[in-house]
């Protein structure tokens, strides 16, 4: 089956790093999906992609995260500098946008842990 | 405001029971509403999307239904097992700028 593959899956580092996390998307989709996932939170849409083009970023912090699509086959997420508060599970996912109504499942990976010392 | 509230949240019950979780939203303007299943440690997994026409969708011991003059949704799992035990998130999806809602989720866990 194909899947949606996250690295890392976990990652500890120091207040004030960077932190990139990526995503490779399941060959020909042409939606990707970034999530935050806390237990206080639950899940938020952070930003997402449709022909590698971002679509809306609303949802993340612009000062602080930035998310881009080099290539069809990989998205990236990136934190600088990264504090405490971004301590979470990220997750990517992709689907097939048929531009019918945005009405197609989602594929998520199996995320990313990240706690910021 | 948008919002999406699900309950219980959260359910135990004896394996081979029956059980409904409920999700009651009041987003609009609507586009579809999923229902996702979460293990712990991996990512959501898609059960059901169910649009504005569409007031009833099954996909195996899952049934979703709709009705979306009250904004109301519901997953109903027939003769649960022990691998149903999971959480359970219910998405709705604005038509205006593709608008993501999200509930909290119901946490099922199924005993013997």
């Amino acid at each position: 089956d194909a899947r949606v593959t996250q690295t890392p899956r976990h990652k500890v580092t120091e207040m004030g790093q960077e932190v990139t996390m990526r995503c490779q998307p399941i060959l020909g989709h042409n939606t990707v999906f970034w999530y935050r996932q806390t237990m206080m939170q639950g899940l938020e849409l952070l930003a997402y992609f449709r022909n590698r083009a971002p679509l809306d970023d609303s949802g993340m912090p612009k000062d602080r995260f930035s998310a881009e699509m080099p290539d069809a086959t990989l998205a990236t997420l990136k934190i600088q500098p990264s504090e405490p508060r971004d301590s979470a599970v990220y997750f990517c996912a992709s689907g097939l946008d048929l531009g019918t109504g945005n009405n197609q499942p989602q594929h998520f990976g199996d995320g990313t842990r990240l706690s910021i010392l | 405001k948008n919002q999406v509230e699900q309950s219980p949240q959260s359910l135990i019950i004896l394996e081979g029971k029956n059980c409904t979780l409920q999700c009651n939203y009041t987003v609009s303007p609507f586009s579809n509403l999923r229902w996702y299943k979460q293990d712990t440690g991996r990512g959501p997994v898609s059960l059901t999307i169910m649009t504005f026409s569409e007031n009833t969708k099954s996909n195996g011991r899952y049934t979703a239904t709709l009705d979306a003059d009250t904004k109301q949704s519901s997953l109903h799992i027939t003769a649960s097992q022990l691998s149903d035990s999971a959480s359970y998130i219910c998405v709705v999806i604005s038509n205006t700028g593709n608008q993501f809602y999200f509930g909290t989720g119901t946490s099922l866990t199924v005993i013997p």
